[in-house]
C-alpha cells in the first residue's frame, strides 16, 4: 500500500512568517512530487512540482525533495492571510503506464494577520 | 485556453438515482483523469484515460462506476443506484503527454446523495 503522509494541521504561522510543510512517502521508487493547494470548497491548484533532489525556488515558494529520506517540504516565506488552505502533498510512483497521483490527506494552514 | 471544466458543479440526488458527470480537459491534452475526495481526505484515484483508451482503474471504482471518453476529447462519468457513501466531490484533471505530468484540476462536481 502506497502511502503518503502529512501533518493534517492546522498549522498556525503569523502573517510575515516562514510556514514549513512536510510530507513523507512509503514507495522509495518515486519518481514526481506536487505540492497542491486547495481552499475550502475549492478543487486544488498546482503550487510546486519537483523530480530531483535538492530545493527548487519559486517566488516565495520554496520545494525541497530528499529522496533517500523520502521526504518533501513545502516553505511559503512572507506569509500571507490569502495561503490560509489546505496544502496537499502528491506523489506518482513509477510503474508502467501508472500515472495517477497518490494524495496525502492535507495540512492545514491558517496564517494570521 | 479556459482550463479544465466540468459539469454540473453540483448535484442532489435521491439514493438509487443515477447520474453522469461530464469533464471538458484543457485542449490538446491527452490524458483525462477521475479522483474522488471527501471530506478531511485527499483526492483519491478512480481511473485514467489516454486518449480514448482507459488505461487504469482503482479498485475503488465499483461495477456501479463507468467512465469514458469515447473521442478522446471530453469525459463522462456515471454511477448508477447511488448510495450515500457516493457523496463526494468528483474531480477530474487533465495533463499533457509532452509534459512532465502535471496534473491540472477543473472546479469539481459536488454530489450529494440523500
Amino acid at each position: 500500500q502506497k502511502e503518503v503522509e502529512q501533518n493534517s494541521g492546522p498549522l498556525s504561522v503569523p502573517e510575515g512568517a516562514i510556514a514549513s510543510l512536510n510530507c513523507t512517502y512509503s514507495d522509495r521508487v518515486s519518481q514526481s512530487f506536487f505540492w497542491y493547494r486547495q481552499y475550502s470548497g475549492k478543487s486544488p491548484e498546482l503550487i510546486m512540482s519537483i523530480y530531483s533532489n535538492g530545493d527548487k525556488e519559486d517566488g516565495r515558494f520554496t520545494a525541497q525533495l530528499n529522496k533517500a529520506s523520502q521526504y518533501v517540504s513545502l516553505l511559503i516565506r512572507d506569509s500571507q492571510p490569502s495561503d490560509s488552505a489546505t496544502y496537499l502533498c502528491a506523489v506518482r510512483y513509477s510503474g508502467a503506464g501508472s500515472y495517477q497521483l497518490t494524495f496525502g490527506k492535507g495540512t492545514k494552514l491558517s496564517v494570521i494577520p | 485556453d479556459t482550463g479544465v471544466s466540468q459539469d454540473p458543479r453540483h448535484k442532489i440526488t435521491k439514493r438509487g438515482q443515477n447520474v453522469t458527470f461530464r469533464c471538458d480537459p484543457i485542449s490538446e491534452h491527452n490524458r483525462l483523469y477521475w479522483y474522488r475526495q471527501t471530506l478531511g481526505q485527499g483526492p483519491e484515484f478512480l481511473t485514467y484515460f489516454q486518449n480514448e483508451a482507459q488505461l487504469e482503474k482503482s479498485r475503488l471504482l465499483s461495477d456501479r462506476f463507468s467512465a469514458e471518453r469515447p473521442k478522446g476529447s471530453f469525459s463522462t462519468l456515471e454511477i448508477q443506484r447511488t448510495e450515500q457513501g457516493d457523496s463526494a466531490m468528483y474531480l477530474c484533471a487533465s495533463s499533457s503527454l509532452t509534459s512532465t505530468e502535471t496534473q491540472y484540476f477543473g472546479p469539481g462536481t459536488r454530489l450529494l446523495v440523500l
